[in-house]
């Protein structure tokens, strides 16, 4: 039962163009949603995050993206960069104050 | 600045051994956890513990087990290993569940034959 999905498990783009990364949720009352972006033998690091009050939440090339109706987010790089080439995952609490994560999305950054 | 410290970073079991996966941190975090990550299955959380003396289970939680005695330390016990065990392992910690400060550590590969 995953509750939050992120379908696509890999992505390449080429440098200098929009990696547009998505993630979709079950539950409606899940209101706080992040992004961490993992590199190979490495954890994960908190990349951004939203709250369900805003609609978009920008920090330099990243931006996020919230449809509650659609119970779907996205990730936004732009441009990508080869450095960002990494798994990046989507997570949100659930209502019992767990942080729960998608399966991971794979981006390759070709140059 | 050492963060959180997994330990050790890769071991190979024989099934039915068992073993203790290591996690401290030095930022006097009450909020710790473990995750395992596999393939297709993202990071899935197994225990957590919001402070010295408590803790909890998360969504895969059978054959480990977990023990809070000081708020540094949070070891992670495989009673008798599997191979489904097999997984790479992630401690986090955070100074309360909820926002982004959440900080894991490196990793631990675990592989059970």
């Amino acid at each position: 039962d995953q509750q939050v999905k992120q379908n696509s498990p890999s992505l390449s783009v080429q440098e200098g163009r929009i990696s547009i990364l998505n993630c979709d949720y079950t539950n409606s009352m899940f209101d706080y949603f992040l992004w961490y972006k993992k590199y190979p033998a490495e954890g994960p690091t908190f990349l951004i995050s939203i709250s369900s009050i805003k609609d978009k939440n920008e920090d330099g090339r990243f931006t996020v993206f919230l449809n509650k109706s659609a119970k779907h987010l996205s990730l936004h790089i732009v441009p990508s960069q080869p450095g960002d080439s990494a798994v990046y995952f989507c997570a949100s609490y659930n209502q019992g104050g767990k942080l729960i994560f998608g399966q991971g999305t794979e981006l390759s950054v070709k140059p | 600045n050492a963060g959180v410290t997994q330990t050790p970073k890769f071991q190979v079991l024989k099934t039915g051994q068992s073993m203790t996966l290591q996690c401290a941190q030095d930022m006097n975090h009450e909020y710790m956890s473990w995750y395992r990550q596999d393939p297709g299955m993202g990071l899935r959380l197994i225990h957590y513990s919001v402070g010295a003396g408590i803790t909890d289970q998360g969504e895969v939680p059978n054959g480990y087990n977990v023990s809070r005695s000081t708020t540094e330390d949070f070891p992670l016990r495989l009673l008798s290993a599997a191979p489904s065990q097999t997984s790479v392992y992630f401690c986090a910690s955070s100074y309360s569940s909820g926002g982004n400060t959440i900080y894991f550590g490196e990793g631990s590969w675990l592989t059970v034959v």
